[in-house]
């Protein structure tokens, strides 16, 4: 059965914390990806990772730095946490990225921001 | 910019009743794909069904449909006979030219 974990169900950090997001795939996919999900506004992607320590841009990067240095594990990394970033973060995996193959989520992680 | 629109924030339906929920989309690409996914309540965002643009003939995957309508630009998901394991929230996506793009979403209730 495929997995996608992540380290944390929920998470309360304070305003300037530094906060790890981990996430960790069994699939064997090359590719990774951080979304965070906030009602009304759907899913809306961090950052990408097509290979071990490649990163790429999403459509929200600001605020958020990640980390692969294994091909199982991305790290969602908030340098400064701000109450803005109070959101559901969803971590998802893919054999091919943007193509007709499926993502697979994890449970994500709601953080809090105080 | 490519954009997705799920126009019906909320919907119910009669349990062994048939929905519809809709989706459009904007995109100048040709080649590109679409999903249906399903999150339920508390639990992990999974895939329902997908559709190739190229390809004319619409998805199916047992209770769950797609009506694809290319020029319209349009991929709204039927499901039939719902049953109250398919109250969750449903997201469209498109994918295409190193992009994914979700739309906001549409929660969907199943009456008893």
């Amino acid at each position: 059965d495929v997995k996608v974990t992540q380290s944390s169900r929920y998470l309360v950090k304070r305003t300037g914390e530094k906060v790890f997001l981990e996430c960790v795939q069994d699939m064997d996919h090359e590719n990774m990806f951080w979304y965070r999900q906030d009602p009304g506004l759907g899913l809306r992607l961090i950052y990408f990772s097509y290979d071990v320590k490649m990163k790429e841009k999403g459509d929200i990067p600001e605020g958020y730095s990640v980390s692969r240095e294994k091909k199982e594990r991305f790290s969602l990394i908030l340098e400064s946490a701000s109450t803005n970033q109070t959101s559901m973060y969803l971590c998802a995996s893919s054999l091919a990225a943007f193509s007709y193959n499926e993502q697979f989520f994890g449970p994500g992680t709601r953080l809090t921001v105080l | 910019a490519q954009t997705v629109t799920q126009s019906q924030p909320e919907m119910s339906v009669q349990e062994a009743e048939t929905v519809t929920l809709s989706c459009t989309y904007d995109t100048s690409e040709s080649d590109y794909y679409l999903f249906w996914y399903k999150q339920p309540p508390s639990r992990q965002m999974i895939l329902v069904i997908r559709q190739e643009a190229y390809k004319q003939q619409n998805a199916t995957e047992n209770r769950f449909s797609v009506n694809f309508q290319k020029a319209a630009k349009s991929f709204s998901l039927k499901i039939s006979d719902s049953q109250l394991g398919d109250a969750a929230m449903y997201f469209c996506a498109y994918t295409g030219d190193d992009k994914i793009i979700f739309g906001k979403g549409t929660r969907l209730h199943i009456l008893p």
